[in-house]
């Protein structure tokens, strides 16, 4: 079963508003990553958060690490027309710190109009 | 030019043929991974290498092979592809093992099995 669960899978919003995107683990969190991809392209790195209550933003995305709800959130305020794409969350260590396994969220698919 | 490279792009082959999906990263990062990514899945983890000679099964590795004779490169081999294995695969790369190392992502190949 999916250990990763995003929500929501699929967005559409106005350009100039705020939304946000949960991640939700079913086992304790050690560190979660947010990427971005571009339809038919890579992931780009977003943000690691790696300790609970840790909080970073890169321009207008900011992204929420709560370890007692096993959760992060990612946050996007005043949506723009770049910002549309698959955000995919991803944690390592869901079962230890140190483990080389990343498992990844089904993503949430984010389209903004104008 | 340094970073993380995929190759072919774009492949399209036939059931049954063997093919070799090609990945190399130029900044000597000891963990290498092979995703695939389709949709309702998100991105599962198929193989991945902690270093060269060392190889470990992910989510799903039936149907696919893979070696690392050097750091920089990791190929993945489709050795009888099967049309269940379209997809679009993506390599990825990490200098160390616990929660606070970045993963770097390749472009992607997308793989068609007709």
């Amino acid at each position: 079963s999916q250990e990763l669960e995003q929500s929501p899978q699929s967005l559409i919003v106005q350009e100039g508003k705020n939304l946000t995107i949960n991640c939700t683990s079913s086992k304790t969190l050690y560190g979660l990553y947010w990427y971005k991809q571009k339809y038919g392209e890579g992931l780009i790195f977003l943000m690691m958060l790696q300790k609970g209550g840790e909080e970073k933003s890169h321009e207008k995305i900011t992204a929420k690490l709560d370890e007692k709800k096993q959760q992060s959130s990612l946050h996007i305020t005043a949506s723009q027309p770049s910002h549309a794409g698959i955000y995919l969350c991803g944690a390592g260590g869901l079962i230890s710190y140190n483990t080389d396994k990343l498992i990844f969220g089904t993503g949430t698919r984010l389209q903004v109009f104008p | 030019d340094a970073g993380i490279t995929q190759s072919p792009r774009y492949k399209i082959t036939e059931t049954g043929r063997q093919v070799t999906l090609m990945c190399h990263q130029t900044w000597s990062h000891s963990y290498m991974f092979w995703y695939r990514q389709d949709l309702g899945h998100g991105l599962r983890l198929i193989y991945y290498s902690a270093a060269a000679d060392i190889t470990d099964k992910g989510e799903v590795p039936d149907g696919y092979v893979v070696s690392r004779s050097k750091t920089e490169n990791f190929p993945l081999t489709l050795e009888s592809a099967t049309r269940s294995q379209t997809s679009v695969y993506f390599c990825a790369s990490r200098e160390g093992l616990a929660g606070g190392y970045e993963q770097y992502f390749g472009p992607g190949t997308r793989l068609t099995v007709t």
